[in-house]
């Protein structure tokens, strides 16, 4: 009963450095979100996907890539990471985007040096 | 561009106090109106308010939205240390959530 499982939990980066950072759900969820959290600014949406092969850009998506190669999987890379990309990374999912809340994975602590 | 705002940034009470938080919203397209509970992880879920003027309650928490003055409250009465986090709250319209920037709220024994 593992919901949405975030791997690494901690990681830091030189700038110019990549790196992916994957997301796992085991709900069969057919939505799912990469959002960052920084300091008194709330959560903001990165990329988002509505189902399997399909990605879409969400609020602050310069910088970052994002795949959905399998229906669990939502992968979430930086290419060339910046200092402006530290912050904490939350992976979420939904299994109808009308009828039910979030369900959150434990984040990504990310430090980019 | 969708706007969620939430007031006060942060908050102390007492223990056995009652708080009241506060969201407003412009947003095209509403569809929900979310409350989460942040502690030192992940998000996690209270309310969905869809409709106006229906409280929900759970416990010691409740909550009411406001579809004309666009806005929603989240109480919480006889408050307790375990209470303290940061409370999100975020509206969904079309595919996505936009959230708010959060309230702290700190009980103190």
């Amino acid at each position: 009963n593992a919901g949405v499982t975030q791997t690494p939990k901690f990681r830091v980066l030189k700038t110019g450095q990549s790196m992916t950072l994957l997301c796992a759900q085991d709900m069969n969820h057919e939505y799912m979100y990469w959002y960052r959290q920084d300091p008194g600014m709330g959560l903001r949406l990165i990329h988002y996907s509505v189902g399997e092969g399909t990605t879409a850009k969400g609020e602050v998506p310069d910088g970052y890539n994002v795949s959905r190669l399998k229906k669990q999987n939502f992968l979430l890379g930086l290419e060339s990471a910046a200092p402006s990309q530290t912050s904490v990374y939350f992976c979420a999912s939904s299994y109808d985007r009308l009828n039910y809340g979030y369900t959150f994975g434990s984040g990504t602590r990310l430090t980019v040096v | 561009e969708d706007k969620v705002v939430q007031s006060p940034l942060s908050l102390v009470v007492h223990e056995g106090d009652t708080v009241t938080l506060n969201c407003s919203y412009e947003v095209t397209n509403f569809r929900s109106l979310l409350w989460y509970k942040q502690e030192k992880k992940a998000p996690t879920f209270l309310f969905m308010l869809t409709s106006s003027g229906i409280e929900k309650k759970s416990g010691r928490l409740s909550s009411i939205l406001d579809k004309k003055e666009l806005f929603s409250i989240l109480n919480i009465t006889a408050t307790q240390t375990g209470d303290s986090a940061v409370y999100l709250c975020a509206v969904r319209a079309g595919n996505m959530l936009t959230f708010g920037g959060g309230t702290r709220l700190m009980v103190k024994p």
